[in-house]
């Protein structure tokens, strides 16, 4: 079984929709963050949190809003969707000894039309 | 703040050729630099990690980096590639003093293994 996954894989939206991506691990670590990746810029931090009472924005919040509901779980809204959204979102996890080492997700393909 | 660069968005490269993909970093304090592959339709993976000690890093399927810090520099290299290795390959760099709470990625170079 996978240490790190998130649901859904793929997603189709319309503008203006309410948009949840969630996100579990296995590893017991106890940081977690939210990317996304469009194409020619890499990866970008949207959210992380180190622990269930600690929420940091990244470089890219807007838009954005997330939930630490356990220490396995993390969750990435987005209240209004627009188009410029469209991107592939990865989850990771880091922790333990390997604190300075980030785990990912095999992402989710979200598309907002 | 720390920054990445990688200069080469595309490598098109024949079948058991040498190969580098280049990296440089840009930071005030020192750092933890990774190289992440992503094949098609997945997530990343890990392929080395420099933390500390010798500067010639060996990773999984046959890579290697070297942390060159006069130059800020973390190429990663591979003496002969197979056409498996067409991926999407990512520096990134994590400040020391942060605990890895910056991990900040450059754009990727696009590997590409003709036969």
């Amino acid at each position: 079984d996978a240490d790190v996954t998130q649901t859904p894989r793929n997603r189709i939206t319309k503008t203006g929709k309410r948009i949840m991506l969630e996100c579990s691990q296995t590893k017991g670590h106890d940081r977690m963050y939210w990317y996304r990746q469009d194409p020619g810029l890499g990866l970008r931090l949207i959210y992380y949190s180190f622990d269930v009472k600690d929420i940091n924005k990244g470089e890219i919040s807007d838009g954005y809003s997330v939930s630490r509901q356990a220490q396995a779980k993390f969750s990435l809204s987005l209240e209004s969707a627009i188009p410029n959204q469209t991107a592939l979102y990865f989850c990771a996890t880091s922790g333990g000894r390997a604190y300075n080492e980030q785990f990912f997700g095999p992402g989710t393909r979200l598309t907002v039309l | 703040a720390q920054s990445v660069t990688q200069l080469d968005s595309q490598v098109p490269v024949f079948e058991e050729a040498p190969v580098e993909l280049r990296c440089n970093y840009s930071s005030s304090v020192s750092v933890y630099l990774f190289w992440y592959v992503q094949y098609p339709n997945q997530g990343l993976q890990l392929l080395l990690k420099y933390l500390s000690g010798s500067t010639l890093v060996k990773g999984i399927n046959g890579f290697e980096a070297e942390f060159n810090k006069s130059q800020t520099s973390f190429h990663l290299r591979k003496p002969s590639v197979h056409i498996s290795d067409t991926a999407e390959y990512f520096c990134a760099v994590s400040e020391m003093d942060n605990y890895g709470q910056n991990f900040v990625f450059g754009p990727g170079t696009r590997l590409s293994v003709l036969p």
